[in-house]
């Protein structure tokens, strides 16, 4: 069965202390594994596509990287406001907007 | 550059009514996609629509239904509702390339009672 699982469910990081977060899939015929970002009563913003094992991708604080079983998203000295639910999806078959999403991490970043 | 708008922004439903949710999307994206958020969980693919055809469904029955219109708008339409149907309903719109990522709109929250 196609799924993706994220740890940890929630994190809490004081400011500046960098973490990551985990992303294990095992989607058949994965064509892409996005990460998104949504806060509270919002929809899901995009951050980032990786497509192949070795891929990395970079935005501000934030990197993702891409193994053939797992993805990580490294957040480097975070702030309060990158406190919010970190998605990940495998997207597979033949229809773009079709994504398999974790449950995603609520990360809390205190000052 | 105009984002992914959904309406209402709430709505409240007694089991068993039906209910129509609206998007209107991105500008310049032609493929459209619902998605069901339950409280805690990750968002769930219910359908796609491109070109005014549904190209794409996932694990929903047939009681969720959708369109699309020749201006890339599209409507939710759901029948005989459960209390279970009660969520956080998402549009996302994409280009018709496989490099285009979805954008969403911020969703219509349905309570069933």
């Amino acid at each position: 069965e196609d799924q993706v699982t994220q740890s940890p469910e929630a994190l809490r990081l004081q400011e500046g202390e960098s973490s990551s977060l985990n992303c294990s899939y095992t989607v058949s015929g994965l064509r892409g594994l996005f990460w998104y970002r949504q806060d509270p009563g919002k929809g899901p913003e995009f951050l980032f596509t990786l497509y192949s094992a070795g891929e990395e991708k970079e935005k501000e604080r934030l990197k993702a990287t891409l193994t053939k079983k797992e993805s990580f998203l490294h957040i480097t000295a975070p702030k309060p406001e990158d406190s919010a639910t970190y998605l990940c999806a495998g997207g597979y078959g033949g229809s773009q907007g079709n994504l398999i999403f974790g449950k995603g991490t609520k990360l809390s970043v205190k000052p | 550059e105009t984002g992914v708008t959904q309406s209402p922004t709430h709505l409240i439903k007694t089991r068993g009514q039906q209910v129509t949710l609206r998007c209107s999307s991105q500008s310049g994206h032609n493929t459209v996609s619902w998605y069901q958020q339950a409280l805690g969980q990750g968002p769930q693919f219910i359908f796609q629509y491109y070109r005014e055809e549904e190209n794409g469904r996932g694990n929903f029955p047939p009681r969720f239904s959708g369109l699309q219109f020749p201006n890339y708008s599209s409507e939710l339409n759901v029948n005989a509702l459960e209390l279970d149907d009660s969520a956080l309903y998402l549009c996302a719109s994409s280009q018709d390339r496989g490099d285009s990522p979805l954008h969403f709109g911020n969703g219509t929250r349905l309570t069933v009672t």
